[in-house]
C-alpha cells in the first residue's frame, strides 16, 4: 500500500543550529502534506502544511520544501531551540485520510 | 489550543475486561479518527468517521469498535482487552478550511492503555 517514510529515526543538533528533517513519500498523486510535532505525552501538533502546487512554504522559524520529482519532503527549523526537541512526523493526504511516516526524534544539545 | 479531549489519559486493566476510551471535540468537525501509536513510532489509523452514523475501519486491523451517534463524540470500545492491545490511542478530528486551503487536524492528548 501507499506509505510515507522518514530517512532518519534520530537527529541531534546543537542549540542555535538549523535542523533539517527529511521525509520520502511514495504516492506521486498526493497533493497535500503536513508536518506534525509530537512532544512526550502529548498528541501530534500541526506545524505547517504544503500543497503539491508549491515547492516551498515558510512559517515562523520553519520552512517546508517539497520536491515532487523525487517525492521528497523536508522540514527546516531555523535556530533550533530546546523546546524544539520532539518527534516530528510527516503525513500525506491519501484519499481522504492521512498516512503518517515513522517519525524522527529531534534532540537539541545545549 | 485544540478543543479535543480524551479520557482516561492512562488506564491499566486486566485481560478480558471491556473498556471504552472516550473522545470528544467541541469544534463541530465532521471527520474524526482513532489512531494507534507505539512509543516513538508512526500512527496507524484504526477507525474513522465522516459524520454522524458513519464509521469505517482504517488501515490497521483492530478488534475495537466505534460509534458516532453525536457529532462531538467518538468513543472506541474494546470488548475483551488483551496484552497485545497495550499501546497509545490517539483521537483526532479534522475539517477543511476553504479560507486557508488547509485541513485542520487536531489531536487529543491520547490514552495510554496497558493490559496486564
Amino acid at each position: 500500500g501507499e506509505s510515507v517514510g522518514l530517512h532518519l529515526p534520530t537527529l541531534s543538533v546543537q542549540e542555535g543550529d538549523n535542523s533539517i528533517i527529511n521525509c520520502a513519500y511514495s504516492n506521486s498523486a498526493s497533493d497535500y502534506f503536513i508536518w506534525y510535532k509530537q512532544e512526550s505525552g502529548k498528541g501530534p501538533q500541526f506545524i505547517i502544511d504544503i500543497r503539491s502546487n508549491m515547492d516551498k512554504r515558510q512559517g515562523q522559524r520553519v520552512t517546508v520544501l517539497l520536491n515532487k520529482t523525487v517525492k521528497h519532503l523536508s522540514l527546516q527549523i531555523a535556530a533550533t531551540q530546546p523546546g524544539d526537541s520532539a518527534v516530528y512526523f510527516c503525513a500525506e493526504l491519501y484519499g481522504q485520510n492521512f498516512v503518517f511516516g515513522p517519525g524522527t526524534r529531534l534532540s537539541v544539545l545545549p | 489550543e485544540a478543543d479535543i479531549y480524551q479520557t482516561p489519559r492512562y488506564l491499566v486493566i486486566g485481560t478480558g475486561k471491556k473498556i471504552t476510551l472516550e473522545c470528544s471535540q467541541t469544534m463541530g468537525h465532521d471527520k474524526m479518527y482513532w489512531y494507534q501509536q507505539d512509543p516513538g513510532m508512526e500512527l496507524h489509523l484504526i477507525h474513522y468517521s465522516y459524520g454522524v452514523n458513519s464509521t469505517e475501519k482504517g488501515d490497521l486491523s483492530s478488534e475495537s469498535t466505534v460509534s458516532r451517534i453525536r457529532t462531538e463524540h467518538f468513543p472506541l470500545t474494546l470488548e475483551s482487552a488483551r496484552p497485545s492491545h497495550t499501546s497509545q490511542y490517539l483521537c483526532a478530528s479534522s475539517d477543511y478550511t476553504t479560507k486557508t486551503g488547509s485541513y485542520e487536524q487536531y489531536f487529543g492528548p491520547g490514552t495510554r492503555l496497558t493490559v496486564t
